[in-house]
């Protein structure tokens, strides 16, 4: 089993459209969690950190779920910047471990 | 620019040959660390260093890979006998030892723009 699993998509949605993605990760022992944005061909660059009380950023909303060991990335009004591929990630010992991402492709 | 960055940009290389790449982390990170990444893959961990020393090494390190970070500012990633099955995207990050204020996470990785190797 992956540590760190994500729905690979691609998500095709609208412009405007709300979209959510979802990831379970295996380590019960992992303490921090994160979503990254990575555009083709280019670095993963943070997008948030995931709170257990949830948070919030902007059109961005992120959750965890300790008890099932899930995290979710919600997106409001999407825009076409937004498409790209979204990673998933949670800390190992002292790493990251990422999923496989998931793709959005936003489309006017 | 204060952000990572990585040198070279891209590498071609032939099977057998040895290359060697850069990575010069944000100035205030402690960590820095390195990753390999693939078509449709997430990044995969390679080693990480705190300041100069190297505190943990993936089993995916083979004994041809090697990593130093000799005076706890820039990195080197050495491959030798290159294999085709090592073409990827090599990426490296940092962070900060501990969290540098309050809501930032110690965990933040940055990351650099990447080597892409490609071994022929």
């Amino acid at each position: 089993r992956k540590e760190v699993e994500q729905d690979p998509g691609p998500f095709n949605v609208p412009e405007g459209a709300t979209v959510a993605f979802n990831c379970t990760y295996s380590n019960s022992a992992s303490q921090s969690f994160f979503w990254y944005r990575q555009d083709c061909r280019k670095e993963p660059k943070l997008l948030m950190s995931v709170y257990s009380s949830g948070n919030e950023d902007g059109r961005f909303t992120a959750q965890l779920n300790r008890a099932s060991q899930y995290i979710s990335l919600l997106i409001r009004d999407s825009k076409l910047s937004d498409s790209a591929t979204y990673l998933c990630v949670a800390t190992g010992y002292s790493t990251l471990t990422f999923g496989k991402g998931t793709m959005l492709l936003v489309s006017p | 620019d204060t952000g990572v960055s990585q040198d070279p940009r891209h590498k071609i290389t032939k099977r057998g040959q040895n290359v060697t790449f850069r990575c010069d982390p944000i100035s205030e990170h402690n960590r820095l660390y390195w990753y390999r990444q693939t078509l449709g893959q997430g990044p995969e961990f390679l080693t990480y260093f705190q300041n100069e020393a190297q505190l943990e090494k993936s089993r995916l390190l083979s004994d041809r890979f090697s990593a130093e970070r000799p005076k706890g500012s820039f990195s080197t990633l050495e491959i030798q006998r290159t294999e085709q099955g090592d073409s990827a995207m090599y990426l490296c990050a940092s962070s900060f030892l501990s969290p540098p204020r309050a809501g930032v996470s110690s965990y933040e990785q940055y990351f650099g723009p990447g080597t892409r190797l490609t071994v022929t």
